[in-house]
């Protein structure tokens, strides 16, 4: 079956820190990856995307590359804020010839400092 | 921006209490999903629905019921809520169509029951 891991957390970083949390992913098909955040009380909110191998997705001075030889998509950002202080879920979904079904990773809290 | 509406927010009740939270959406998405969190935890899927008149059970065994009757609109309701039922409950939604197929969030009902 389809499955996504990424790097347990919590991840505490200093503001203006490069931050990389990791994501590796199993899939069936060919699967769209994608980074979602969640601020404390909120739902899922989509940060970035990506639909093929070697696409980067960006929003906000966040980066991911589709990297289909690594089976990876690891988040990245040049220099963190507090405000970005949230927890990050890793996901993909298999829409061709798959269930349809996202999958998503178990989350990765990211704490930064002033 | 997501179109995707859960109400209510947030909701004490009893235990016994019959309960349904509301979901709609306004994307004219044919999939759409229930998932359980804990706060900042993973995501456990309970149910999901291809399109109207088709529901299924997810990965996370659930005393819940769920039903489509039409696109829009996938209810799930508690008939006796229990204290292990306090929660966040997302509801989701997604297309079939090509690239991306992202899901999209709603931000969330938080159940305790008491």
């Amino acid at each position: 079956g389809d499955s996504v891991t990424q790097m347990e957390g919590p991840v505490t970083l200093s503001e203006e820190a490069f931050l990389t949390i990791n994501c590796t992913y199993t899939a069936t098909g060919y699967p769209s990856l994608f980074w979602y955040v969640q601020y404390p009380g909120e739902g899922l909110q989509l940060l970035l995307k990506a639909t093929k191998a070697d696409d980067k997705g960006s929003n906000k001075g966040f980066e991911a590359t589709y990297r289909k030889e690594t089976t990876s998509f690891h988040l990245e950002k040049g220099s963190v804020q507090v405000s970005d202080s949230a927890v990050y879920f890793c996901a993909l979904r298999v829409a061709s010839g798959g269930s349809y079904i996202p999958t998503f990773g178990r989350g990765t809290s990211l704490i930064v400092h002033p | 921006e997501a179109d995707i509406y859960q109400t209510p927010r947030y909701l004490v009740i009893g235990t016994g209490k019959k309960i349904t939270l509301e979901c709609s959406q306004t994307m004219g998405h044919d999939k759409m999903y229930w998932y359980q969190q804990d706060p900042g935890m993973e995501l456990h899927l309970i149910h999901y629905s291809y399109g109207v008149n088709s529901t299924e059970k997810g990965d996370l065994s659930s005393e819940s019921t769920v039903s489509r009757i039409r696109t829009e609109h996938f209810p799930l309701t508690l008939e006796s809520a229990r204290p292990s039922h306090t929660s966040q409950y997302l509801c989701a939604s997604s297309d079939t169509g090509k690239g991306g197929n992202t899901i999209y969030f709603g931000e969330g009902s938080w159940l305790t029951v008491v």
